[in-house]
């Protein structure tokens, strides 16, 4: 029942821009889109969130299509840590009320 | 900060025995934590939410029997896996909403059934 879709996989060369794509096409108008990173065996880490504009933050930036339907995580200088899962969520919910519904996510391999 | 806690890290028990996992928010207070499990190789699913002095909401599908979840206090959130076994092993996760800061996860709990 999760409402994004994203790439199984990617590879990205180390020192290069890694940008993960995601599909949310069903979203609706004040639901937010959350992206985090789960490196094996740990809990998951808050990378970004937005709701239409697009944001930055000293990990990662967000591009949000005009119409909400998608939006690319873009890690502007990928590192060997920055190997891990990611995920694209929509919150489900109300704002204080919201739970985050886990996609399948992408399995991101930085590369010497 | 948005700091969140979790209790054992890693636990073996018995089968037919049961687990608590404990879930505390270190630095703020959350009415609404949430309970996740996770199998190797796969995504992270949502077990239930959990609020601060009232029932837990659990998903379709998870047996609240099965799964005990108390939330008495602001800080803290526990999961009993009661009478486990060894289908039941798996990677337990909770998080927790902070207003401004987003949801923030503990570091998980392996828990392994024998």
């Amino acid at each position: 029942d999760a409402k994004t879709t994203q790439p199984t996989s990617m590879d990205c060369a180390e020192g290069r821009a890694a940008n993960l794509p995601c599909n949310h096409s069903t979203i609706s108008g004040n639901e937010y889109v959350y992206w985090y990173r789960q490196i094996h065996s740990q809990g998951p880490q808050y990378i970004i969130h937005g709701l239409k504009n697009n944001e930055t933050n000293e990990m990662a930036s967000l591009i949000i299509t005009e119409d909400r339907k998608s939006s690319t995580l873009i890690l502007p200088h990928a590192t060997l840590r920055d190997t891990a899962v990611y995920y694209c969520i929509v919150r489900v919910g109300d704002n204080q009320g919201g739970k985050l519904i886990f996609g399948q996510g992408t399995e991101l391999s930085v590369k010497p | 900060g948005a700091v969140v806690s979790q209790h054992p890290s890693r636990v073996i028990c018995k089968s037919g025995t049961s687990v608590k996992i404990e879930c505390r928010s270190l630095d703020f207070q959350a009415t609404t934590m949430f309970w996740y499990r996770q199998f190797p190789k796969q995504s992270l699913m949502l077990m239930a939410t959990s609020n601060e002095g009232s029932k837990a909401t659990y998903e379709q599908g998870v047996e609240k029997d099965k799964f005990l979840i108390n939330h008495a206090s602001l800080t803290l959130s526990t999961l009993t896996v009661t009478s486990a076994h060894p289908e039941d092993s798996s990677f337990y996760i909770c998080s927790a909403r902070k207003p401004r800061y987003g949801y923030t996860f503990g570091s998980g709990t392996r828990l392994t059934v024998v």
